[in-house]
């Protein structure tokens, strides 16, 4: 009855290759994000979508598209990978904007890609 | 550019002493800020937050205190336990909903 659930925990893949990262919450909430935490330790905030729509997009290459199928679902897609993409995925939810979000994010255990 | 900055990558404290994390930020628009605490093979978890309208909030062990002026926070972790050992997440965010910017965070070794 894990909260935010992600699979696969390891990935590990060649170069050039596409992979996909799903994740799936069972709180009810309105809102998915990905995070990314890189070889710097940074935890920075990737996409989030609300109700199947994209809020947030920061500036992340068009190799990554996520999809949300339902709202309880955010999978990361990913197109040719390199070897720079090798970090630690974190989906995560939250509830509808606007009620003390921040406090409220929900992760997953996280998901290590490692490129060759 | 780092908005969030946690110049510690990691600390030791002894069981039962005062743990104190500090958290220095650039942008002075942040006027939200928040810890978590992220376990080994875990996702982080929210600890504790402040408001800028406050200096200090206070949730058991956990006080987090901010210094406005010089743009810096600090966690106060008092008694420290074992089960503190954990990486620790400096957070800050434009208001209450608006994405959130994490520091690299620092790991706490509690000792016994």
């Amino acid at each position: 009855d894990t909260a935010v659930s992600q699979t696969p925990k390891y990935l590990v893949t060649q170069m050039g290759n596409d992979k996909s990262i799903k994740c799936e919450q069972n709180l009810g909430h309105d809102t998915m994000y990905w995070y990314k935490q890189d070889s710097k330790k940074f935890l920075k905030i990737m996409f989030s979508y609300n109700n199947k729509e994209l809020i947030i997009n920061e500036t992340v290459p068009n190799r990554f598209s996520p999809k949300s199928p339902d709202k309880a679902h955010l999978n990361l897609h990913i197109n040719s990978l390199e070897l720079g993409d090798s970090a630690v995925y974190f989906c995560a939810s939250s509830p509808q904007i606007g009620g003390d979000t921040n406090e409220k994010l929900f992760f997953g255990s996280g998901t290590q890609l490692s490129v060759l | 550019d780092q908005q969030v900055k946690q110049n510690s990558p990691s600390l030791s404290v002894q069981e039962g002493r005062i743990s104190i994390l500090n958290c220095d930020y650039t942008n002075s628009m942040f006027d939200y800020f928040l810890w978590y605490k992220k376990y080994p093979a875990e996702g982080p978890t929210f600890l504790i937050s402040i408001s800028s309208i406050k200096d200090k909030n206070e949730d058991g062990r956990f006080t987090v205190f901010l210094n406005k002026s010089a743009k810096h926070l600090s966690l106060h972790i008092v008694p420290s336990q074992p089960g503190d050992s954990a990486v620790y997440f400096c957070a800050a965010s434009v208001g209450r909903d608006d994405k959130i910017i994490f520091g690299k965070g620092t790991r706490l070794h509690i000792l016994p």
